[in-house]
């Protein structure tokens, strides 16, 4: 058991909608991480929030945006979804003072049609 | 740019039998590296890592090796359980927390 939930577990969308996935991070840690897992493919770093700012991102459009609270919990917001955007969602919770104490969530199944 | 990468997608070993998953990086500057096991429908679960100023570590039944020179990366798992069959990727970060995962390497143990 990591600490890090995730909801929804599992969703279905259609092409075009918009979608918001939840998360909330170990107590304690202070950086939160999203992850995207397409099938047979290793985790892609979306972004990271520390202190609910905007702290890195990877090579993803602005449609993919997020949100950190003051409670360490945080969102993956994702506009105009697309086919391809059909993954296993990740989040992932760490403490930036330890760089390598990074614990993920059992993620979000985003499914488009 | 940067990569991390596997050389087996998939190793078969029978139970009892000691697995070794191997790994490359790219990166350099990485500060740790760290082995995930990601069972079906789950997300990845921490296993070991090893700070970049250091070439061995061991934790329960697991070992990770680390050469700088080659930019290699070695799980080590003894005794391997049925219940160790899962996909293992091997990860390093950067900046302060990003991770960069390799494709994964599906273990799977023989009764």
């Amino acid at each position: 058991e990591t600490g890090v939930t995730q909801s929804p577990t599992h969703l279905i969308k259609t092409r075009g909608q918009q979608v918001t996935l939840r998360c909330s991070s170990q107590s304690g840690h202070n950086t939160v991480s999203w992850y995207q897992q397409a099938l047979g493919q290793g985790p892609q770093f979306i972004f990271q929030y520390y202190r609910e700012e905007e702290n890195g991102r990877g090579n993803f459009p602005p449609r993919f945006s997020g949100l950190q609270f003051p409670n360490y919990s945080s969102e993956l917001n994702v506009n105009a979804l697309e086919l391809d955007d059909s993954a296993l969602y990740l989040c992932a919770s760490g403490d930036r003072g330890h760089g390598n104490t990074i614990y993920f969530g059992e993620g979000s199944w985003l499914t488009v049609v | 740019g940067e990569s991390v990468g596997l050389h087996l997608p998939t190793l078969s070993v029978q139970e009892g039998d000691n697995s070794i998953i191997n790994c490359a990086y790219s990166n350099s500057a990485s500060d740790y590296f760290i082995w995930y096991k990601q069972e079906s429908g789950k997300g990845p679960q921490f296993i070991i890592d090893i700070r970049s100023n250091m070439d061995k570590r061991q934790g329960q039944r697991v070992t990770v090796l680390l050469n700088k020179t080659v930019k290699h990366l070695s799980l080590q798992i003894a005794a391997t359980q049925p219940g160790d069959s899962a996909v293992y990727f091997c990860a390093e970060t950067v900046q302060g927390g990003k991770l960069i995962f390799g494709q994964g390497t599906e273990l799977s143990v023989k009764p």
